[in-house]
């Protein structure tokens, strides 16, 4: 099965810094990578596919970038709203589908 | 609007079933593969099954095949899972979510979760 890590396990900011998520694989995915906010008592919600793909409704400032192992989530300027678990799943080893632990992003 | 219902969660004892229910509206049910993706208590998510668009064809990981079965109603808009042999590590909560078109493709909605509980 392909592992993949996410890093830190939480991530302080301040409103307005700029913040990246790591998800590394355990081995080449290609772009195969998608991203998922999950607020507090929420459902996830798809923010990025395929490592760099928009998604329409999602905030201009949430981008994605990486291939093959290494994968980043990126929010421009955090927002209160931004506040959640965000998790990596990948889709290149479909029908089997993982998902990294998941990164918490809080205040500071 | 897209919109995901799960329902049919509660409390069962080790060992026995329970049907999960998902009703889907706002698109075309029977032209999407849906799945069924769990989060434990620790917050970890786990994709549980999955069923092509038609039916025909389904997935499952090791951790579920045999225990679990999804299926569908297109005619209902209707998303299946049933479980049985539950063990405590089934505990969770259970979303259904749709899946684009193609194999490769992310979950693009995901309901509101029903919550399973195994435990005597």
């Amino acid at each position: 099965d392909i592992l993949l890590t996410q890093s830190p396990a939480i991530l302080s900011v301040s409103p307005g810094e700029r913040v990246s998520f790591s998800c590394r694989a355990s081995q080449s995915i290609g772009t195969s990578i998608h991203w998922y906010q999950q607020r507090t008592n929420g459902s996830p919600r798809l923010l990025i596919k395929y490592a760099s793909e928009s998604i329409s409704g999602i905030p201009s400032r949430f981008s994605g970038s990486g291939s093959g192992t290494d994968f980043t989530l990126s929010i421009n300027s955090v927002e209160s709203e931004d506040i959640a678990d965000y998790y990596c799943q990948q889709s290149n080893s479909w029908p089997t589908l993982t998902f990294g632990a998941g990164t918490k992003l809080e205040l500071k | 609007e897209v919109m995901l219902v799960e329902s049919g969660g509660g409390l069962v004892k080790p060992g026995g079933s329970l049907k999960l229910s998902c009703a889907a509206s706002g698109f075309t049910f029977s032209s999407y593969a849906m799945s069924w993706v769990r989060q434990t208590p620790e917050k970890r998510l786990e994709w549980v099954a999955t069923i092509s668009s038609g039916g025909s064809y389904t997935y499952y990981p090791d951790s579920v095949k045999g225990r679990f079965t999804i299926s569908r109603d297109n005619a209902k808009n209707t998303l299946y899972l049933q479980m049985s042999s539950l063990r405590s590590e089934d505990t969770a909560m259970y979303y259904c979510a749709r899946r684009g078109y193609g194999n490769y493709v992310p979950m693009d909605y995901w309901g509101q979760g029903t919550s399973v509980t195994v435990s005597s």
